[in-house]
């Protein structure tokens, strides 16, 4: 598996300002995802970072709210825009395609938990 | 649309039993499913993929079965440790997608 790092770890945010979050691979790697877990619910997709195009969004997320890069193989931003309370939730990005072979194995970093006031 | 549905939500379990978590999903035409386990707080950590040719995957006490005419998967997991309390989650990939579509988890506490 590979070493996946995101930062901030924890943030607490006023509402109506942005935070980037970064996500950081050892490896590279084919896809890289973001993901949110709001309170006490499951994970939702909310893009696949594409590297050097624009992110695809799912329903429901659009890139004003939730702009993606992706630069290289081993390196992604989220950030979360004119934030507001419903925001509060985990994010997290996940990997899949080590070393550039993909074999459909996703991996999770260690998440950034958000707290919005 | 692909669901997927976990059951129970909750399960508490003297050390030493051996248990089995449930995964349903509603569309057969899975590309891979795989088995996450969550920390309080923490992200998730990959436990066993298995890919839709497969009937099972084995890592050391954990075994993982799936079923697509029937729509299930299940964690088996051997001799249970105080250790093994976390949130236990699956998640469905369709053939066509990289999405994986989560199901909403089971939180295992194993008593010592």
């Amino acid at each position: 598996s590979a070493v996946i790092s995101q930062k901030p770890s924890r943030d607490i945010c006023q509402r109506g300002t942005s935070l980037t979050i970064q996500c950081q691979v050892d490896s590279q790697v084919t896809m890289m995802f973001w993901y949110r877990q709001q309170p006490g619910q499951s994970l939702t997709l909310i893009a696949t970072a594409n590297q050097g195009s624009e992110a695809t969004y799912e329903s429901g997320f659009v890139i004003d709210k939730f702009p993606i890069s992706r630069p290289n193989l081993t390196f992604s931003t989220l950030t979360v825009s004119n934030m507001s309370p419903e925001d509060s939730s985990i994010y997290l990005c996940s990997v899949e395609g080590l070393g550039g072979v993909p074999r459909g194995e996703q991996y999770f970093g260690p998440g950034t938990r958000l707290t919005v006031t | 649309k692909q669901e997927v549905t976990q059951i129970p939500a909750a399960l508490s379990v003297p050390e030493g039993e051996n248990l089995v978590l449930n995964c349903s999903f509603t569309d057969s035409a899975i590309y891979n499913l795989q088995w996450f386990r969550q920390d309080p707080g923490k992200g998730l950590t990959s436990l066993l993929l298995i890919q839709s040719s497969q009937r099972e995957q084995t890592s050391g006490r954990l075994n993982a079965s799936l079923d697509k005419s029937s729509g299930r998967s299940t964690l088996y997991i051997a001799a249970s440790q105080p250790g093994d309390s976390a949130t236990y989650l699956c998640a469905a990939r369709m053939d066509s997608s990289y999405k994986l579509i989560f199901g909403s988890g089971t939180r295992l506490l194993v008593r010592p």
